[in-house]
């Protein structure tokens, strides 16, 4: 079974430029989440998605960061327009059941360097 | 709010030492507590978790955490350290009072020298 995968594995671009981050979860799991960690920092919750709901938004940083997850499969993740401190790492993690207890699995991250 | 704190962010243990990762966390509610491991190039990777029950939790890799709710702790150990154990620890906390969302600690990179 394929693990979370997350497009692309990195990314560079400048200030005042267009990002989106792609996600695709587990297949069969509803609950999906992006996470966000800046300069070794501590990882962040952004927000999480059941199915194409968004369930809980609270950690999205600003309104120039947009989540979509259209038809309730993958997930994007879009910066516009991005600046400096959008620099990180951003991880989606995907789960089958809702609840805290559920086991989250984490996709590798995309790096993204805002110049 | 809800805090966790991992004291160190880097851990040097020669191979076949033990090892003892700290975790401290300030909850209000019941937590669900949790440990990760990022290999290099590697998503988070769930090593056990804690929800209720005994205290003294086991996961994979020989790794086992203890949870010490009057000292707010969730210490991660090993007895005997392998070199492929070297990578990045979190420790992160949730609360059914808080919806699904993890709070994650600032990571213990750990070196192993042989």
């Amino acid at each position: 079974e394929a693990g979370v995968t997350q497009f692309p594995s990195h990314s560079v671009i400048e200030k005042g430029q267009t990002v989106t981050l792609r996600c695709d979860p587990i297949s069969g799991h509803d609950n999906l989440y992006w996470y966000r960690r800046v300069m070794g920092k501590e990882i962040k919750f952004l927000l999480h998605f059941v199915k194409e709901s968004k369930q809980d938004e609270s950690g999205m940083p600003n309104n120039r960061f947009l989540a979509e997850r259209t038809g309730g499969t993958y997930s994007t993740l879009k910066v516009q327009p991005a600046e400096l401190e959008d620099s990180g790492v951003y991880f989606c993690a995907s789960s089958q059941a809702f609840g805290v207890q559920e086991t989250q699995y984490f996709g590798p991250g995309t790096r993204l360097l805002v110049l | 709010a809800q805090s966790v704190t991992q004291p160190d962010i880097h851990i040097t243990v020669s191979e076949g030492a033990s090892l003892e990762l700290r975790c401290n966390y300030s909850y209000g509610a019941t937590p669900y507590l949790f440990w990760y491991v990022q290999s290099p190039g590697q998503g988070l990777q769930l090593l056990l978790k804690y929800f209720s029950g005994d205290t003294l939790v086991q996961g994979i890799k020989g790794f086992e955490a203890e949870f010490k709710r009057s000292q707010s702790s969730f210490n991660l150990r090993k007895p005997s350290v392998h070199w492929s154990d070297a990578a990045e620890y979190f420790c992160a906390v949730g609360a059914m009072e808080y919806g699904n969302k993890l709070v994650f600690g600032a990571g213990t990179i750990l070196r192993v020298k042989s």
